[in-house]
């Protein structure tokens, strides 16, 4: 059954470095998302991404953040400056407009960042 | 403010006992309604959808949910609980307004199941 992937597991860096966190959506899925969850916290949505745009975003998504599909199976989400609050797991889905349900999104395994 | 509320933060059962999450969003409207599941060390997975249509859902595993409007609610249910339902439940809104059908998360409920 495919499934959407996520690189790193867990990732590790200094505050004010910048980090690429990297997925590989469903491969016929054409809406990407990403979202976080703070330890102890609620998930929370932070981009939506269509047709090589953010269409949707939240007020957590602020300049320090940017993502990509820099070709055509990865969807990246970059931090710029972390900061100590950016520490969380990081989860991105993915889903396809053609089939129905096309609501249903699906969650790749997280990254979790830890910034020191 | 708009949300998607679950009232218990943790729930403890002995196995075979039955199950009720609570879950209720304040959004109007047309709402998509979704119970995920997470297991300890894995990512999140989809239990049940509502849609539209009978508002007695069936998921995997043995659980439904129950979409009253009225109530603006979305409860899980099972009726005998095993040790391996031992996981954090999230019950999750797509707001009709969100063009990019962004979901909205609870905050989740641990539920812990005694052998």
């Amino acid at each position: 059954e495919p499934e959407v992937t996520q690189t790193p597991s867990h990732q590790v860096t200094q505050m004010g470095q910048e980090v690429i966190l990297r997925c590989v959506p469903i491969s016929n899925h054409l809406y990407f998302y990403w979202y976080r969850q703070i330890l102890g916290q609620k998930v929370e949505f932070l981009v939506s991404f269509y047709n090589n745009e953010i269409s949707e975003k939240s007020e957590i998504f602020d300049d320090q953040f940017s993502v990509e599909r820099p070709d055509g199976s990865n969807f990246t989400l970059k931090i710029r400056s972390t900061k100590l609050e950016d520490s969380a797991m990081y989860f991105c889905a993915s889903r396809t407009l053609r089939e129905a349900p096309y609501n249903e999104q699906f969650f790749g395994p997280g990254t979790r960042l830890t910034v020191l | 403010a708009q949300s998607v509320s679950q009232h218990n933060h943790h729930v403890i059962l002995s196995e075979a006992a039955s199950l009720e999450l609570g879950c209720n969003y304040s959004y109007g409207g047309t709402v998509n309604l979704f119970w995920y599941v997470q297991y300890p060390g894995q990512h999140l997975q989809l239990l049940l959808k509502y849609f539209s249509g009978d508002p007695l859902v069936k998921g995997i595993k043995g659980f439904e949910a129950e979409f009253i409007k009225s109530k603006f609610s979305f409860n899980l249910r099972k009726p005998s609980v095993q040790w391996s339902d031992t996981a954090e439940y999230f019950c999750a809104v797509i707001p009709g307004y969100s063009s990019a059908s962004k979901i909205i998360f609870g905050s989740g409920t641990r539920l812990s199941i005694r052998p």
